[in-house]
């Protein structure tokens, strides 16, 4: 089956924290990997996005991911939490429009 | 102006009415796009459009259909709303010149079927 999984529903973390969300595609997902934020009561917004070249991805907002072929992943994270960083987060498998459940960011004060 | 827009933007029917969604853009893009979202599942594909005269079936489009009307107009019509349609449902948009680019995202319509 072609899937994007990301791995957690729900990622707590502290202001100032490391931001660690996972995502990890099928074999059969071509990769082109793009992360997406969506802010409440918004549409779906561009982080950042991998097609080829280089494997560590920067993208707005402090975010960068790295895309592993080895391990079928393509991580996100952000070295300092910030409290407007708290959103939902989706992995697209963009060639087969295959999203992730996505990750509800929560950021504790 | 925002370049993706929905209406409504919420709607409320019951079982068995005929809703329409609509979406227009002002990006240009020659595709144009349908999902869903519902809590954990994230977005699920409805229907997509490559041009004005090319409609495809997504993962979910079974008591769905569309309209491309313009290269900016792409409307979803449920034929006979039932209370599992009720979700968050987005039009988004997107260019293939230059590679494969991003989707943008209208602020979507929430819908609930009562």
């Amino acid at each position: 089956a072609q899937s994007v999984t990301q791995l957690g529903s729900h990622v707590s973390v502290s202001e100032g924290a490391l931001v660690l969300l996972r995502c990890n595609y099928s074999s059969s997902v071509p990769p082109y990997l793009f992360w997406y934020v969506q802010y409440p009561n918004q549409g779906l917004q561009l982080l950042l996005k991998y097609t080829t070249g280089a494997t560590l991805v920067k993208g707005i907002n402090g975010f960068e991911a790295e895309f592993k072929k080895s391990e079928t992943s393509f991580h996100l994270t952000k070295p300092s939490a910030h409290m407007s960083d708290a959103a939902e987060y989706f992995c697209e498998g963009a060639q087969k429009l295959v999203f992730g459940q996505g990750t509800r960011l929560t950021i504790n004060p | 102006d925002a370049d993706v827009t929905q209406t409504p933007r919420n709607r409320i029917t019951k079982t068995g009415k005929r809703i329409m969604l609509e979406c227009s853009q002002t990006k240009g893009h020659d595709r144009m796009y349908w999902y869903r979202q519902d809590p954990g599942l994230g977005l699920r594909l409805i229907y997509y459009s490559f041009d004005v005269k090319d409609i495809n079936k997504g993962e979910i489009s079974d008591g769905y259909s569309v309209s491309r009307q313009a290269q900016a107009k792409f409307s979803l019509s449920l034929e006979s709303a039932i209370p599992n349609q009720t979700a968050l449902y987005f039009c988004a948009t997107s260019d293939l010149r230059g590679g494969l680019t991003a989707q943008y995202f209208g602020p979507g319509t929430r819908l609930t079927v009562l």
